[in-house]
């Protein structure tokens, strides 16, 4: 699985945006740039994916690189619920058939702390 | 929607025990996943389930054994239980084409 560099830890302030790199200078063509988050004494949850364009949902932003080497999560307004650990995780295939191989490959994330 | 359940919560084991986690997939979800996340660290990918069958399997050893029943809720179970087992045992479940879903977990204490 090609790997992802993200920062072992990263600080804000709550009511500002929050940006989150990742590193991924292996990426394959076919390779989904998904995000996930654990926040403590649960399991993670889905944030964003994308595979070329910028996509925006209701809890995040995800920014692409045009060369795909790199992105980066965007928390608009950050706030203390979004202290978390953030996974940034490539994966081959948007789920396709059941039977594919599309375990998810974590790393080490980025334990982001917000600051009142 | 009680999204995807995982039981029991927290579990003590001796060690060389044997112990049976169980999963309940959110509805409509037909794959399942287990996950082994230690303190600190990010959760490693163990196996995946669908159609009852074993489809991918990561680094763990066959002390490491799983099944999906015909309800697509699934099973985990560990042989011969070491010290270096005790973590968070995580669940996921999703739907072809869809995010995966995950449980909160059982935290397993081997001693």
């Amino acid at each position: 699985d090609a790997k992802t560099t993200q920062p072992n830890s990263m600080e804000s302030n709550e009511e500002e945006p929050v940006h989150l790199p990742c590193n991924h200078s292996t990426i394959s063509g076919t390779d989904y740039i998904h995000w996930y988050r654990q926040l403590p004494s649960q399991g993670p949850e889905y944030v964003i994916h994308g595979l070329t364009s910028n996509v925006n949902n209701r809890m995040a932003s995800l920014a692409i690189a045009e060369d795909r080497k790199s992105s980066t999560l965007i928390l608009h307004r950050a706030t203390l619920r979004d202290a978390a650990v953030y996974y940034c995780i490539l994966r081959e295939v948007l789920g396709g058939s059941g039977g594919g191989a599309d375990g998810l490959t974590f790393g080490k994330g980025t334990h982001l702390i917000i600051q009142p | 929607d009680a999204g995807v359940t995982q039981s029991p919560t927290h579990l003590i084991k001796t060690r060389g025990q044997q112990v049976t986690l169980r999963c309940s997939p959110k509805s409509g979800h037909d794959t399942v996943s287990w996950y082994q996340q230690a303190l600190g660290q990010g959760p490693q990918f163990i196996f995946q389930y669908y159609e009852e069958e074993e489809r991918q399997r990561g680094n763990f050893p066959d002390r490491f054994s799983g099944h999906q029943f015909p309800n697509y809720s699934s099973e985990l179970n560990v042989n011969a239980l070491l010290l270096g087992d005790s973590a968070l045992y995580l669940c996921a479940s999703r739907l072809r084409g869809t995010e995966a879903f995950f449980g909160q977990g059982t935290r397993l204490t081997v001693v």
